[in-house]
């Protein structure tokens, strides 16, 4: 079974930089597998961030970026704010329309 | 403006049925395929099914399989979700969402509807 692996828990300091990583219980994430991102504050629909590894979607701030480190997809917010306190899940592209969803990452900001 | 609601959530009893919907509106409906997720108190996201935009292909996560039926009426740009013998594992929020195939990931996103079973 394929499990996408991310941090539960991060946390920032305000205005500073924060990578989040996300990752295959077997194997290594590529472009292959369109990683996107999305951002979920509680309580409310998750809003799409990046898509296909580091596509940004329309209206996201450039302080969000999306890239291959290693053999993991990561989403670097630079400039932390307030309000980028949320939970962020990564997604990967399996093939054959099918999608797999990492447990998320609480992130932090204090 | 692009966008999809859903609807028909509600508390149902273990065992029984409900039927969701997602109505699309500000995008040519027939042409993407779509999909539930849904995400039970404190939990993350959890892919329930898929189904595309020609209706060939119909998946469903294993959690689900045999219990739930995805289908679509373009006729009606609404796309539904009928959930047989519900058991109080499948108490979520389930969101509607449509899928960018090009490049293979959700671009939009309802606000979801709220699923409780429970006697």
């Amino acid at each position: 079974q394929t499990v996408v692996t991310q941090e539960p828990s991060f946390s920032v300091s305000p205005g500073g930089t924060v990578t989040l990583t996300c990752g295959l219980s077997s194997g290594s994430v590529s472009t292959s597998h369109y990683p996107s991102w999305y951002q979920q504050i509680p309580g409310q629909a998750p809003r799409t961030l990046i898509y296909s590894t580091d596509s940004r979607s329309s209206g996201v701030p450039d302080r969000f970026s999306g890239s291959i480190l290693g053999n993991k997809a990561a989403l670097t917010i630079a400039g932390a704010q307030a309000d980028d306190e949320s939970d962020y899940y990564c997604v990967l592209y399996m093939g054959a329309a099918f999608w797999v969803f990492g447990g998320g990452t609480r992130l932090t900001v204090l | 403006q692009v966008q999809v609601v859903e609807s028909g959530g509600g508390v149902v009893q273990p065992g029984k049925s409900l039927r969701l919907s997602c109505a699309a509106s500000g995008f040519s409906f027939s042409n993407y395929a779509t999909q539930w997720v849904r995400q039970a108190p404190g939990k993350g996201l959890e892919w329930v099914a898929f189904i595309s935009s020609d209706q060939v292909k119909k998946l469903y996560a294993d959690s689900v399989k045999g219990r739930f039926t995805i289908s679509r009426d373009d006729s009606k740009n609404t796309l539904y979700l009928q959930m047989n013998s519900l058991r109080a594992e499948d108490t979520a929020v389930y969101y509607c969402a449509r899928i960018w195939f090009g490049y293979y990931y959700m671009d939009v996103w309802g606000k979801g509807t709220t699923v409780t079973v429970s006697s």
